[in-house]
């Protein structure tokens, strides 16, 4: 069973600060990974997916790597914003078309 | 506007009351979703469908029925709600399951009393 964890669980940071979000997986035949932006009492919205052919994707500025072979993504968001405060979470399909998520990384960016 | 919509938003209800939360993309996808968010438990799917008419049990199936009788449409129905239902549940859907982004909805709080 594909589980995936997501360190550290909470995180503050001042305004300007980058930020490391770390995003694990044990089974590392996946065919994606995405990372999501959740805001209090809304939905998700997709952030960046990066297809396991792919090292890294960048939006803007978010840029999110990845490693199949250590079983490890992560996203870096440069120069912090107050409206970056949200809570981050990756998920990984696994072959059977179920998506498994960590619990999340809480980001607090204070001005 | 692409989006994935579901109804209703909050619900309070009571034990044994049969609910149905609607869930309706407007984008064509063929893979759609349903998954519960608790706190310290994540995000876990309840369950999935590939298409119209087929379906299949995600991690935590127990005490949900899904239909898939419409492409866009993918209701969750609870028979007979208890209190450990209580949660906040998320539709989602894709255009497949390969290589495209989920989009979800906003969400709907059930509390089930």
């Amino acid at each position: 069973k594909q589980e995936v964890t997501q360190i550290p669980a909470a995180l503050s940071v001042p305004e300007g600060e980058n930020l490391v979000l770390n995003c694990s997986f044990t089974d590392s035949a996946i065919y994606n990974l995405q990372w999501f932006r959740q805001d209090p009492g809304k939905g998700l919205t997709s952030l960046l997916l990066i297809q396991s052919s792919q090292r890294e994707q960048t939006s803007g500025r978010l840029n999110a790597s990845l490693d199949k072979s250590s079983g490890r993504s992560t996203l870096y968001i440069a120069a912090s914003q107050p409206g970056d405060s949200a809570t981050y979470l990756c998920a990984v399909p696994s072959n059977d078309y179920k998506l498994s998520f960590g619990a999340g990384t809480t980001v607090t960016v204070r001005a | 506007e692409a989006q994935v919509t579901q109804n209703p938003r909050y619900l309070i209800t009571v034990t044994g009351k049969k609910l149905t939360v609607t869930c309706s993309q407007n984008m064509n996808h063929e893979y759609m979703s349903w998954y519960r968010q608790d706190p310290g438990l994540g995000l876990r799917q309840i369950y999935y469908s590939m298409n119209v008419e087929v379906t299949d049990k995600g991690d935590v199936p127990e005490g949900y029925k899904v239909s898939r009788k419409e492409k866009r449409n993918f209701p969750l129905i609870l028979e007979s709600p208890s209190p450990n239902q209580t949660s906040l549940y998320f539709c989602a859907s894709s255009l497949n399951r390969g290589n495209q982004p989920q989009h979800f909805g906003d969400g709907t709080r059930l509390s089930i009393l």
